[in-house]
């Protein structure tokens, strides 16, 4: 299995929703991230965990909130979003963890669509 | 520090002729260079990455990048351009730091392919 699975694929919410994106892998990846995607530009990293612990926040607002629950899990909580968070929010995993590997791949979920309105 | 330029924000090409996507690079270590395509409302996939091993690397679907240290490029080429190649080429480059990887990504060239 050298996939990462997201679901939901699509989600449409509004400003008061609270809902749950997540991600799965099976691949042993101790590292997991959280990337948001705007339209026709690069993923912009969120959150990085390493061995289930936050390593990395990229100042996100708390409106979003990750969760590790295991090595194969990563949840990201909304709630109180705004219409400019609508985009496509990528999660990916890689091999790292504690020793870091050189030319280390990641592997990407396909994503999911998020609508604000 | 690190940094990805990628020279073209849209490159259109006729089906069959050539395709030539260009990335330039800084790293201030031994770079990990990859080519990831995505298509429309999908994840990314990767192409191709670079393992030092040689400078010339295949990937999928025909693409090929060659490393030019001299030249820091890792640009990305295929013979022939198919229908189902349009789609969004983003280079990166990472580092490896403390447990997880650091990922610059270039801003992504958009691939038209033309009947």
């Amino acid at each position: 299995d050298t996939e990462v699975t997201q679901t939901p694929k699509h989600l449409v919410m509004g400003m008061t929703n609270k809902k749950s994106l997540k991600c799965e892998q099976h691949m042993g990846h101790r590292a997991m991230y959280w990337y948001k995607q705007k339209a026709k530009k690069p993923p912009e990293l969120m959150f990085v965990y390493s061995y289930e612990k936050l390593s990395i926040n990229e100042s996100v607002p708390s409106r979003f909130s990750p969760e590790c629950p295991n090595s194969s899990l990563l949840n990201l909580h909304l709630h109180a979003l705004q219409p400019e968070d609508s985009a496509l929010y990528l999660c990916a995993s890689s091999q790292d963890g504690g020793r870091p590997l050189p030319n280390e791949k990641l592997f990407f979920g396909s994503g999911t669509q998020l609508s604000v309105l | 520090a690190q940094s990805v330029t990628q020279l073209d924000s849209h490159v259109s090409v006729s089906e069959g002729t050539p395709v030539l996507l260009r990335c330039n690079y800084s790293s201030s270590y031994s770079p990990s260079l990859f080519w990831y395509v995505q298509h429309p409302n999908k994840g990314l996939q990767l192409l191709l990455k670079y393992t030092s091993a040689a400078t010339l690397v295949k990937g999928i679907n025909g693409f090929e990048a060659e490393f030019k240290k001299s030249e820091t490029s890792f640009h990305l080429t295929k013979p022939s351009a198919h229908m189902s190649d349009a789609a969004e080429y983003f280079c990166v480059v990472t580092q490896s730091s403390g447990g997880y990887q650091k990922v610059t990504f270039g801003i992504g060239t958009k691939l038209q392919v033309i009947p």
